[in-house]
């Protein structure tokens, strides 16, 4: 069966835009979580969505925000884009919160802004 | 808040070598899972280790929850290995929250 899947791969923005990332699950999974990967901070804690409910937020401004649909299928949100977002976002699935032994990522969206 | 580290931070590797990762983390966990990023950039997930020792393949992890560390074994490495090994704490409860460690970026050469 289909991996997790995000798109877009690459997108290169400029400082003030906003930008919309898109993560599919893996079929049957309904958590999904939202991690930002950077050279200086390493890998971050975002969001983790549940039927479509935030269940947890990690420490970001208010820019960073994100929302889970009825078919589990989740995007992130971040506004008013700063030259510190540069990163990889990575979105990871599992069937339920908490089943980490089986949690799988998606290949990232690479963001670079401008 | 919450440590995680991982030694070394490098490691350079002979194809057919075996090697010890170490990751270290400051307070009691009742989990910790070991991720592989490949040069594409995504996460494989390799172990799921609260304690005692797992074995897949050529990989093998041990961790000692008492004594906060957890040992990722890499026997007769191959150029596929390459890549950043994360090791990440696990919360309690139901949440997938991860807290990673460092990484160690590991360099296997023919």
């Amino acid at each position: 069966k289909a991996g997790v899947t995000q798109t877009p791969r690459y997108l290169i923005k400029t400082r003030g835009q906003q930008v919309t990332l898109s993560c599919s699950p893996i079929s049957g999974h309904r958590s999904v979580s939202w991690y930002q990967q950077t050279p200086g901070q390493g890998l971050q804690f975002l969001f983790e969505y549940f039927s479509e409910t935030q269940r947890n937020k990690g420490n970001f401004p208010g820019r960073f925000s994100g929302r889970q649909f009825s078919n589990s299928r989740s995007e992130m949100n971040v506004s008013t884009l700063e030259l510190g977002d540069s990163a990889l976002y990575l979105c990871a699935s599992s069937l339920i919160p908490g089943s980490n032994e089986k949690l799988f990522f998606g290949s990232g969206t690479q963001l670079s802004v401008l | 808040g919450i440590q995680v580290e991982q030694s070394p931070p490098d490691l350079i590797l002979q194809e057919g070598a075996n090697s010890t990762l170490r990751c270290n983390f400051s307070d009691s966990v009742n989990n910790l899972q070991w991720f592989h990023q490949n040069p594409w950039g995504q996460l494989i997930n390799l172990f799921y280790i609260p304690s005692g020792t797992k074995q897949n393949g050529r990989l093998s992890a041990t961790t000692v929850a008492t004594e906060r560390y957890s040992l990722l074994y890499i026997s007769s490495s191959q150029t596929t290995d390459s890549g950043v090994y994360f090791c990440a704490r696990v919360p309690t409860g139901t949440a997938s929250k991860l807290t990673f460690g460092t990484g160690t970026r590991l360099q296997v050469t023919l």
